[in-house]
């Protein structure tokens, strides 16, 4: 059971233009979620948090949008540069317990000069 | 150093013998995670520790792998009788509190043979 799902496996974008990744999720509980960015052969780096009060977060070049209607969020990425390249992870939690942060599949992100 | 740290970075084994991963988390954070990563899939949960006591296990995790955290602060990760089906990137993640977000460090990269 696929409780964080990222439909898509790869994303190309121009450098400079907005980057948009997707997420769905299932799980009416989860309450928290969170983007994390990660490269080859190096543990996931924590991007950017949205917890389910709010429908927007921003840090810098970096926006997580949240639905919870639609159990849908999205990361903008404006703009985008060469370095942004890398798989993209979101990932969500429920309030009470461990806490422990469920993964989606990931979406390969290439940004091209 | 302010991150999560990992050792061995990699390793190499045969099949039936026992391996140990140490976690070291940020000094402060009271909760730590242990999660294994395969090839083309998110992070999936393995155990949580806060402080010293290890509060919830997945089901993932079998009799054959034993996790600690004997005084609160590092963690180790033990695997007797390896399978190949234990070939995959074991992440350490650390947060502070309810509803922190994790910090995951660089990973252990395991391969049996």
């Amino acid at each position: 059971d696929q409780q964080v799902k990222q439909n898509s496996p790869s994303l190309s974008v121009q450098e400079g233009r907005i980057s948009i990744l997707n997420c769905d999720y299932t799980n009416s509980m989860f309450d928290y979620f969170l983007w994390y960015k990660k490269y080859p052969a190096e543990g996931p780096t924590f991007l950017i948090s949205i917890s389910s009060i709010k429908d927007k977060n921003e840090d810098g070049r970096f926006t997580v949008f949240l639905n919870k209607s639609a159990k849908h969020l999205s990361l903008h990425i404006v703009p985008s540069q060469p370095g942004d390249s890398a798989v993209y992870f979101c990932a969500a939690s429920e309030p009470q317990g461990a806490q422990k942060l469920v993964f989606g599949q990931g979406t390969r992100l290439t940004i091209n000069p | 150093d302010t991150g999560v740290s990992q050792d061995p970075r990699h390793k190499i084994t045969k099949r039936g013998q026992n391996v140990t991963f140490r976690c070291d988390p940020i000094s402060e954070h009271n909760r730590l995670y242990w999660y294994r990563q395969t090839l083309g899939q998110g992070p999936e949960f393995l155990t949580y520790f806060q402080n010293e006591a290890q509060l919830e296990k997945s089901r993932l995790l079998s009799d054959r792998f034993s996790a600690e955290r004997p005084k609160g602060s590092f963690s180790t990760l033990e695997i007797q009788r390896t399978e190949q089906g234990d070939s995959a990137m074991y992440l350490c993640a650390s947060s502070y509190g309810t509803g922190g977000s994790q910090y995951f460090g660089p990973g252990t990269r395991l391969l049996v043979l």
